[in-house]
């Protein structure tokens, strides 16, 4: 159990085009869900808190105007990465966290995001 | 905020020996300590974890220590293998389930 999805696993995209990642809780409900992103041999930084049914809690210097979040449901948060730029290419990783179980946030497999 | 720092940035060992990857943190309200595994182009993989009131933890190959006091907690791994060759993360946050502040990352390469 707590298997968290993420789609695509990686994408190309021109710059100035958008580009929406999923992150989905397969058997779980998550109430929480978190966004990080992890350069090339660096560290993993949050860049945000999405939360079912509200508006998503963005870290310092991230532009919530650029990484849209949507948190519609209880199994599914998106990001997206709007008017893309070559450096906005990272690996984007999410956790979850389960509703009912006081446990760790689960994470997905990330996403692999170039943009040329 | 929180602050936790990583040391060293890359460990090589033989296979059969101990590896030692040591973090500190900043803030004293943190009182959840995982540790993660990540292998090149996928998602981190928890390891082991350890929570405020407990000292230190084992399983298996893997043990993790907690000082609360002077705010650091280390992680051994014995007899290394050369699966266990990966990037090591440590990880603060104020409970399981929170946002994580991740160190820099140990890069751990086991030579056969």
């Amino acid at each position: 159990g707590a298997v968290v999805s993420q789609h695509p696993s990686w994408v190309i995209c021109k710059s100035g085009t958008s580009v929406k990642i999923e992150c989905r809780s397969l058997d779980f409900q998550a109430t929480t869900m978190f966004w990080y992103r992890q350069f090339p041999k660096q560290s993993l930084m949050l860049m945000a808190t999405s939360n079912e049914g509200s508006k998503a809690t963005y870290e310092q210097g991230v532009e919530k105007d650029k990484f849209l979040i949507n948190h519609a449901s209880l199994t599914l948060s998106t990001l997206t990465v709007t008017s893309a730029h070559p450096e906005d290419s990272s690996f984007y990783i999410c956790s979850a966290r389960d509703r009912i179980r006081n446990t760790e946030a689960f994470f997905g497999q990330g996403t692999r995001l170039t943009v040329v | 905020g929180e602050n936790v720092e990583q040391h060293p940035s890359t460990l090589s060992v033989q296979e059969g020996d101990s590896a030692v990857i040591k973090c500190t943190y900043s803030d004293s309200a943190s009182n959840y300590f995982p540790w993660y595994k990540q292998e090149l182009g996928k998602g981190p993989q928890l390891i082991i974890d350890i929570r405020s009131n407990v000292g230190e933890k084992k399983d298996q190959r893997i043990a993790v220590t907690l000082n609360k006091t002077a705010k650091h907690f280390s992680l051994h791994i014995t007899e290394t293998q050369p699966e266990d060759s990966a990037v090591y993360f440590c990880a603060a946050s104020m409970s399981a389930g929170n946002k994580l502040t991740f160190g820099g990352g140990t890069r751990v390469l086991v030579k056969p």
